[in-house]
């Protein structure tokens, strides 16, 4: 089974640049997160989707971040225009079973490592 | 509110040497605990779980037991090795429904032969 996949690896861009980081789910999964990594940190949710819809961003910045899943499977983060905070690892995520807490285990992509510079 | 407390590290260990990393919690309700490990250049991996207090998740040799009167979930293995050099987050799922984890800060180990 192919696991999450996210692009680009790496990323550099100046401040007040945009960027924009994708997606690709475990087939099948009904859920898909988006968390940002600051170094030395844990992540921190910034968006979660389930099928195409929004369940939670609370924390994300709304001035700034966008994300959007068509058609509930790949998804897209974008920021504009970008600051020298928001160099992070940008972590995807996905997850089967909306309705099965007990089974419900969030898989993880390698990242997007962002520097603004 | 939700949060998660690890010990600081880098917590350096000889191989075959015995491992805790502590993880404290404070939540609302009943959350679900879990040990995510993080190596080199991938992503996060799901260690081990517990979805309710007195249970005991396991993986790989390593054991945390979800403690709700301490509100701990200590991560635990008896003897470690090389291979195990990684950061490891402990999270936290509330109980209610959205799935969202909090993550602590995490701790990197380092196993040295």
């Amino acid at each position: 089974e192919a696991g999450v996949a996210q692009s680009p690896r790496y990323k550099i861009i100046e401040k007040r640049q945009s960027v924009a980081f994708w997606c690709n789910p475990i087939s099948g999964h009904a859920t898909l997160y988006w968390y940002q990594q600051i170094l030395g940190q844990g992540p921190k949710l910034l968006i979660q989707f389930q099928n195409n819809g929004v369940v939670d961003d609370s924390q994300l910045p709304k001035d700034r971040f966008s994300a959007e899943r068509l058609k509930g499977v790949d998804s897209t983060l974008k920021i504009q225009p970008a600051k020298l905070e928001d160099s992070a690892v940008y972590l995807c995520a996905s997850s089967p079973e909306p309705t099965n807490l007990a089974k419900n285990i969030q898989y993880f992509g390698a990242g997007t490592r962002l520097s603004v510079l | 509110g939700n949060s998660v407390t690890q010990m600081e590290g880098p917590v350096t260990l000889s191989e075959e040497a015995f491992l805790t990393i502590n993880c404290t919690y404070t939540a609302t309700g009943y959350p679900s605990l879990f040990w995510y490990v993080q190596y080199p250049g991938e992503g996060l991996q799901l260690l081990l779980k517990a979805t309710k207090a007195d249970d005991k998740g396991s993986n790989k040799g390593f054991e945390a037991t979800y403690r709700k009167e301490t509100t701990s979930f200590h991560l635990e293995k008896g003897s470690v090795q090389v291979s195990d050099s990684a950061v490891y987050f402990c999270a936290l799922r509330p109980g209610e429904y959205g799935n969202k984890l909090v993550f602590g800060a995490g701790t990197i180990l380092r196993v040295k032969s």
